[in-house]
């Protein structure tokens, strides 16, 4: 099973500034005939099921702010709110769904400092 | 609007069964192949289980192959999933899935259900 780590665990960011969170997979999830990274980010709000910011690491779903931006190739991905806003406190998964099982990350809690 | 509702969810004691339903609505449900996805409280999500468009091909994640069951009825536009021999690490929200795009299985997950919660404690 390919194996997602998130860093931080958690981070708390001022209003305004910019959360960067980390997703390492174990191995490669760039499928290199299609040039497609099959990652994908997702936002969890409690009580909420998740919902969908990113997907191919850095096409961002349709709706979602553009203050959320997604990067990376191969092994190494980040998401960044460019601009933190009150209602972007939750918890962060990056997801792989190249190979089966697809996994998850452990996710990252972001809250306001 | 495009919607999965999912139901069937309590509380069990271990070595029980439960038969979770996820109804689908607002899309060409029989065009998508359909997950579920598992959290337990306080934790993060974890794939259980895929099913093809036609329900001809499934897979399990290895917690808990042999004990659940994914189907589906396109006619009803409903998911299944069949919970046998449970235990208490079964404990957790199941959410079933979409993918973005139809025929495959090979995207990111657009569409989640509300959740069903499962309890198994005695």
């Amino acid at each position: 099973d390919i194996v997602m780590t998130q860093s931080p665990d958690s981070l708390a960011v001022s209003l305004g500034e910019r959360a960067t969170i980390n997703c390492k997979s174990s191995q490669s999830v760039l499928y290199s005939s299609k040039n497609k990274n099959y990652l994908a980010w997702y936002q969890q709000k409690p009580g909420q099921p998740p919902k969908l910011l990113i997907y191919w690491a850095s096409t961002r779903e349709s709706g979602v702010p553009d203050r959320f931006n997604g990067s990376g190739s191969g092994t190494d991905f980040t998401l960044t709110i460019s601009s933190l806003q009150a209602e972007d406190v939750a918890v962060y998964y990056c997801q792989q769904f190249y190979s089966t099982p697809p996994t998850f990350g452990q996710g990252t809690k972001v809250e306001i400092k | 609007e495009v919607q999965l509702v999912e139901s069937g969810g309590g509380l069990v004691q271990p070595g029980g069964s439960l038969r979770l339903s996820c109804a689908a609505s607002g899309f060409t449900f029989s065009s998508y192949w359909m997950q579920w996805v598992r959290q337990a409280p306080g934790k993060g999500l974890v794939w259980v289980s895929r099913t093809n468009s036609d329900g001809s091909n499934t897979i399990y994640a290895d917690s808990v192959k042999g004990r659940f069951t994914i189907s589906r009825d396109n006619a009803k536009n409903t998911l299944y999933l069949q919970m046998n021999s449970l235990r208490a690490e079964d404990t957790a929200v199941y959410y079933c899935a979409r993918p973005r795009l139809g025929g495959s299985y090979l995207y990111a997950l657009d569409i989640w259900g509300q959740g069903t919660m499962v309890t198994v404690s005695s």
